[in-house]
């Protein structure tokens, strides 16, 4: 049973557009939804996080939205640049195991110059 | 160090051997993880340690693995009679405590290959 449902699979988007990645989840016990950019060659490394208790969460050029009620989140990417070109991973874990994390199957991500 | 360090970065093995995969956490964390990610997937969660102690096992997946952390530091992931579906890329993380305190610090892994 897939816990995290991530998608698309690959995404291809021109410089300076929008990227958007969906993330829909089961357990509604998790309490805590980050997001993973990882490198070819490279571990996934921590990007942006938010907890269910705000809708919003913005860092820069990336901002998750949550939707408590739909179980649903998304990384939206403004102003994409080609160096964001990589694999994006949303996860989820809750409060009773706070250092367990179930990962979506992830999205690739291409930002054409 | 500055980082997570797992050797060897690289890693094939005939089937039926035995392997041992290390990680070095970041100095000062106290959790430690491993995380197995095969191709095209998300990283699926093997075992955490606090400390020296196995807090939680319930991802390995048989009893042909099996992981140590006697000193509360460096960590060994242990694979007994391999098989060609042990074949991925073994992640090692830590963190202060938990994920309440910016989430884990992952290293580049150990790409398997089991022949």
């Amino acid at each position: 049973q897939q816990q995290v449902k991530q998608s698309p699979q690959s995404l291809i988007v021109q410089k300076g557009g929008i990227s958007i990645i969906n993330c829909a989840y089961e357990n509604t016990a998790f309490d805590y939804f980050p997001w993973y950019q990882q490198f070819p060659g490279k571990g996934p490394a921590l990007l942006i996080a938010i907890r269910p208790d705000v809708s919003e969460k913005k860092e820069g050029r990336f901002t998750i939205s949550f939707n408590k009620s739909a179980k649903q989140f998304s990384l939206h990417i403004m102003d994409s640049q080609p160096g964001d070109s990589a694999t994006y991973f949303c996860a989820a874990s809750s409060g009773g195991s706070n250092y367990k994390l179930t990962f979506g199957k992830g999205t690739l991500l291409t930002v054409n110059p | 160090g500055a980082g997570v360090s797992q050797t060897p970065s690289n890693k094939v093995t005939e089937k039926g051997k035995y392997v041992e995969l290390r990680c070095d956490p970041i100095s000062g964390h106290t959790a430690l993880y491993w995380y197995r990610q095969s191709l095209g997937q998300g990283p699926e969660f093997l075992i955490y340690f606090q400390g020296t102690g196995a807090a939680d096992d319930s991802g390995l997946p048989n009893d042909r693995f099996f992981a140590v952390r006697p000193e509360g530091s460096v960590s060994t992931l242990k694979i007994q009679r391999t098989e060609r579906g042990d074949s991925a890329v073994y992640l090692c993380a830590s963190s202060l405590e938990g994920l309440d305190h910016g989430g884990y610090t992952f290293g580049s892994g150990t790409r398997l290959t089991v022949v």
